[in-house]
């Protein structure tokens, strides 16, 4: 299975603060990659798909790039609600997997 | 409103079974493949099954095969999971996910997620 590792694996940020984090494949994955975001206690949800679309409803400071085994997700100016854990996740070979969170705090 | 709710969660002994629910609402359940992802407590997310929309085409993690079965009935707009001899790292929490396939990779990935159901397995 392609392994996916994300970089932080938490980090402290002000509001504010442009904010990126990063997911590196296994082995390549074009751009088959989707980012999440949990609040605790809730279920995950979709911010962006194919590495940088952005699904229906997200705003726009967040933000996908990156294409084969690096990708970023950057958030260009950190809100109250964005405080969360962010998981990517590869859908470029079965089975899909995720990777292990991103946790970010205030400041 | 588009909509899922699980349910049929609870504690439940080792070697035991359970059977979850996923009722759906506010789209059309039968176009759509759906899945079963986990959550055991204070980790990360495992995908565990995922079943076309039809029912005709099933898929497990290599960590349940053998032991939960994934079910739909698109007249009740309802998914299921039945989990069979149930294991203390099965504890999590389920999430229902509705997907989008992409034909390029026939690989998926989840646009809508219900709350979740907590299943814990202890004696």
């Amino acid at each position: 299975a392609i392994q996916l590792t994300q970089s932080p694996s938490s980090l402290s940020a002000s509001v504010g603060d442009r904010v990126t984090i990063t997911c590196r494949a296994s082995q390549g994955i074009s751009s088959a990659l989707a980012w999440y975001q949990q609040k605790p206690g809730k279920a995950p949800k979709l911010l962006i798909y194919d590495a940088s679309s952005l699904e229906s409803g997200v705003p726009s400071r967040f933000s996908g790039s990156g294409s084969g085994t690096d990708f970023t997700l950057t958030i260009s100016s950190l809100q109250p609600e964005d405080f969360a854990t962010y998981y990517c996740q590869q859908f470029n070979s079965y089975p899909q997997t995720f990777g292990q969170g991103t946790k970010v705090e205030i400041k | 409103e588009v909509q899922l709710l699980e349910s049929g969660g609870g504690l439940v002994q080792p070697g035991g079974s359970l059977r979850l629910s996923c009722a759906a609402s506010g789209f059309t359940f039968s176009s759509y493949a759906m899945s079963w992802v986990r959550q055991a407590p204070g980790k990360g997310l495992e995908w565990v099954s995922a079943i076309s929309g039809s029912g005709g085409s099933t898929y497990y993690a290599d960590s349940v095969k053998g032991r939960f079965t994934i079910s739909r009935d698109n007249s009740k707009n309802t998914l299921y999971l039945q989990m069979n001899s149930l294991r203390a790292e099965d504890t999590a929490v389920y999430y229902c996910a509705k997907l989008v396939v992409v034909a390029a990779t026939d690989g998926w990935y989840f646009d809508l997620w219900g709350r979740g159901t907590l299943v814990t397995v202890s004696s």
